[in-house]
């Protein structure tokens, strides 16, 4: 079985762009969270989405935004890009997004914002 | 708001050895879950051990293990027989046994396997 896919996997954008990431998860799994990671903060929740609906969000700005699809992949959405947003945007899949279900994480993307 | 704690930013050890990594958490919960994953370098985050909470025997995944001091609310990864391949980053995380997937990480510790 494939694993979380990510894409793309490097991006390079300028401030005040918008910039749209994707991940698809395992076949089957209906749950995907999105976090953060950067060597200031760490890794830092995003949000969740399940049956297409955001199910938690985590403390961030409202230019940052995601959906999912009916196929449950799910995009990410970061408008006026500043250059904090630099970091490495990771997503992670579960089965039903119970609490029993463990996450599988993809390669994740890397966005160099300059 | 729960917080995870990895007091150690870099470990390293000698090939076969065994080395402990720490994590302490902060919860006023008492279902949840706790986990270690790694993530080596330029690769992706994959799952190491996973622990309920309310499980008192501590989980073990072949070399990897854990102590789980529930009172101490301590989660601690003990590595035996370290090979070079388990050079990485860890992070010890946890998860609210209510509802929502989200997962909160420790800073993570940089582990080095000296040969």
């Amino acid at each position: 079985k494939a694993g979380v896919t990510q894409t793309p996997r490097y991006l390079i954008k300028t401030r005040g762009q918008q910039v749209t990431l994707s991940c698809s998860p395992i076949s089957g799994h209906r749950s995907v969270s999105w976090y953060q990671q950067t060597p200031g903060q760490g890794l830092q929740f995003l949000f969740e989405y399940f049956s297409e609906t955001q199910r938690n969000k985590g403390n961030f700005p409202g230019r940052f935004s995601g959906r999912q699809f009916s196929n449950s992949r799910s995009e990410m959405n970061v408008s006026t890009l500043e250059l904090g947003d630099s970091a490495l945007y990771l997503c992670a899949s579960s089965l039903a997004g119970r609490n029993t279900d463990t996450q599988y994480f993809g390669p994740g993307t890397r966005l160099t914002v300059l | 708001a729960q917080t995870v704690t990895q007091s150690q930013p870099e470990m390293s050890v000698q090939e076969a050895e065994t080395v402990t990594l720490s994590c302490t958490y902060d919860t006023s919960e008492s279902d949840y879950y706790l986990f270690w994953y790694k993530q080596p370098p330029s690769r992706q985050m994959i799952l190491v051990i996973r622990q309920e909470a309310y499980k008192q025997q501590n989980a073990t995944e072949n070399r990897f293990s854990v102590n789980f001091q529930k009172a101490a609310k301590s989660f601690s990864l003990k590595i035996s027989d370290s090979q070079l391949g388990d050079a990485a980053m860890y992070f010890c995380a946890y998860r609210s046994g209510q509802g929502a997937q989200k997962l909160v990480f420790g800073q993570g510790t940089r582990l080095t396997i000296n040969p």
